[in-house]
């Protein structure tokens, strides 16, 4: 089946840790998005990339990286300087990063750092 | 992109449409009306986008005024398998601009049996 896939669905990590989220698509899409959600918030752009070793920084970038080496997947590192990493992030894809192609989204991975 | 305003619930009983409104008086001229919504503790679903006409697909129609400075989505027969956030965004929509998405807090639409 194509679509999205993010692992895992849930997440533990120690405070201090870098942590890497999975984003594998096989729609081939040039684009690819990652999203964070806060309870009871909408979804804030950390990063998009539009093509292969391309990408931009989003609203809120900070704490965060990312790489595009492949067109089918975009890993989102967590890095121990996100001063609020827990919360629920979604990776998305569309076929182009410009114009209004509409996005697919993952399952989401939630994680949770203490 | 415009700013959207959505009241944050509504109800509606199954089997009955579900209409939900969207206010984005300061829309500009090339933006486009896109909706999405999304189940609890899973990614969000593109519905439907327009610009000016109204538009139906399988899953809601899109009603925008003529003014464009509000919309409606309308779920037809509603089901307990609507009950979701929906998101009312609106964008710019050609070829160069950024494919951003931004996500306001949405409607909460509780489909009761």
């Amino acid at each position: 089946d194509g679509g999205i896939t993010q692992s895992p669905k849930y997440l533990f990590r120690k405070e201090g840790q870098n942590v890497t989220l999975s984003c594998e698509q096989n729609l081939n899409h040039d684009a690819m998005y990652w999203y964070r959600q806060d309870p009871g918030q909408g979804l804030r752009l950390i990063y998009y990339s539009q093509i292969v070793n391309d990408f931009q920084k989003g609203d809120i970038a900070e704490g965060y990286s990312v790489s595009r080496e492949k067109k089918e997947s975009f890993p989102l590192t967590v890095t121990s300087a996100q001063k609020n990493p827990t919360a629920f992030y979604l990776c998305a894809s569309s076929i182009s990063g410009t114009g209004g192609n509409e996005q697919y989204f993952g399952p989401g991975t939630r994680l949770t750092v203490t | 992109d415009a700013k959207t305003t959505q009241p944050p619930s509504m109800d509606c009983a199954e089997g009955r449409a579900a209409n939900l409104p969207c206010n984005h008086s300061t829309i500009s001229g090339n933006e486009y009306v896109y909706w999405y919504r999304q189940i609890h503790s899973q990614g969000p679903q593109y519905i439907i986008h327009g610009l000016k006409n109204n538009e139906t697909n399988e899953m809601a129609s899109l009603i925008i005024t003529e003014d464009r400075k509000s919309s409606t989505l309308i779920l037809p027969h509603a089901t307990l398998r609507d009950t979701a956030v929906y998101y009312c965004i609106v964008r710019v929509n050609y070829g160069g601009a950024t494919n951003k998405l931004i996500f306001g807090t949405g409607t909460l639409l509780a489909v009761q049996p």
